[in-house]
C-alpha cells in the first residue's frame, strides 16, 4: 500500500463546477504540498500547509491532522485549471501521491 | 527573478552511458532535491544537498550521484544507464534544510535511454 493515496485518479469537469481531490496518506508527517503538473512537465507549488485550511484565490486546501486526509478544492473550474494534481507529505524526503488528472472542458 | 533552471530540457543517451543533468536554484536558496518521475507516476526523492553537503538519499542505486557547489547548483550524475532510468528529472530549491520548506521546481529534464 503506497504512504500516499489521491482519489480519484481521473476527474473531468465541465467550465464553473466546484471541484474536490482527496489525499489519505499513513505516516506521521510535519506538512503536506499541493502540487500542479502541466502536460509539459513543470512542478507549481500550490500550497504547503500543516494545519486547518488556505485559500488563494480559487483554490482551498484543507488538512486533518488526526484522520491523515487532505483535500483540494477548485471552485468556479476554467479550462486552465487542466493539470495532474499531486499530493505530497513532508517527512525526511518528500513522498507523492501518484497524482490526479484533472480535465475541464468548456 | 528567475525561477529554478534545468538543463538540458531534453537529452537521448544509449544503455551503458553516463548523463549529467543540472539545476540552478533561486537566487538566495541554499537547499537542492532532486526527483526521478517515471511516466504515470508521482515523483520520487533521490537526493538533498544544503550548504553543498549530502543530506539524504532516496532508494537509488550508487549509478546515481550529486554534488552541490559553492554558488549552490548542483549537479545529477546518472552511470551505466539502463532503459529504466528513463524518466523525467526535477530539480527543486528551497531556502533551508528539510521538507517542510515551500520547494520551487524547476522544469526538469526528460532523459530518454535507447
Amino acid at each position: 500500500k503506497n504512504e500516499v493515496e489521491q482519489s480519484p485518479q481521473n476527474l473531468t469537469a465541465q467550465e464553473g463546477e466546484f471541484i474536490t481531490i482527496n489525499c489519505s496518506y499513513s505516516v506521521g508527517i510535519s506538512a503536506l504540498h499541493w502540487l500542479q503538473q502541466h502536460p509539459g512537465g513543470g512542478i507549481v507549488s500550490l500550497f504547503m500547509l500543516s494545519s486547518g485550511k488556505k485559500k488563494h484565490g480559487r483554490l482551498i486546501a484543507t488538512i486533518n491532522i488526526q484522520e491523515k486526509h487532505s483535500s483540494l478544492h477548485i471552485t468556479a473550474s476554467h479550462p486552465r485549471d487542466s493539470a495532474v494534481y499531486i499530493c505530497a507529505v513532508s517527512r525526511d524526503k518528500l513522498i507523492f501521491g501518484t497524482g490526479t488528472r484533472l480535465q475541464v472542458f468548456p | 527573478d528567475a525561477g529554478v533552471t534545468q538543463s538540458p530540457t531534453h537529452l537521448i543517451k544509449t544503455r551503458g552511458q553516463q548523463v549529467t543533468l543540472r539545476c540552478s536554484p533561486i537566487s538566495g536558496h541554499k537547499s537542492v532535491s532532486w526527483y526521478q518521475q517515471v511516466l504515470g507516476q508521482g515523483p520520487q526523492f533521490i537526493f538533498q544537498y544544503y550548504e553543498k553537503e549530502e543530506r539524504g538519499r532516496g532508494n537509488f542505486p550508487d549509478r546515481f550521484s550529486a554534488r552541490q557547489f559553492p554558488n549552490y547548483s548542483s549537479e545529477l550524475n546518472v552511470n551505466a544507464l539502463l532503459l529504466g532510468d528513463s524518466a523525467l528529472y526535477l530539480c527543486a530549491s528551497s531556502l533551508r534544510w528539510g521538507h517542510n520548506q515551500p520547494q520551487h521546481f524547476g522544469d526538469g529534464t526528460r532523459l530518454s535511454i535507447l
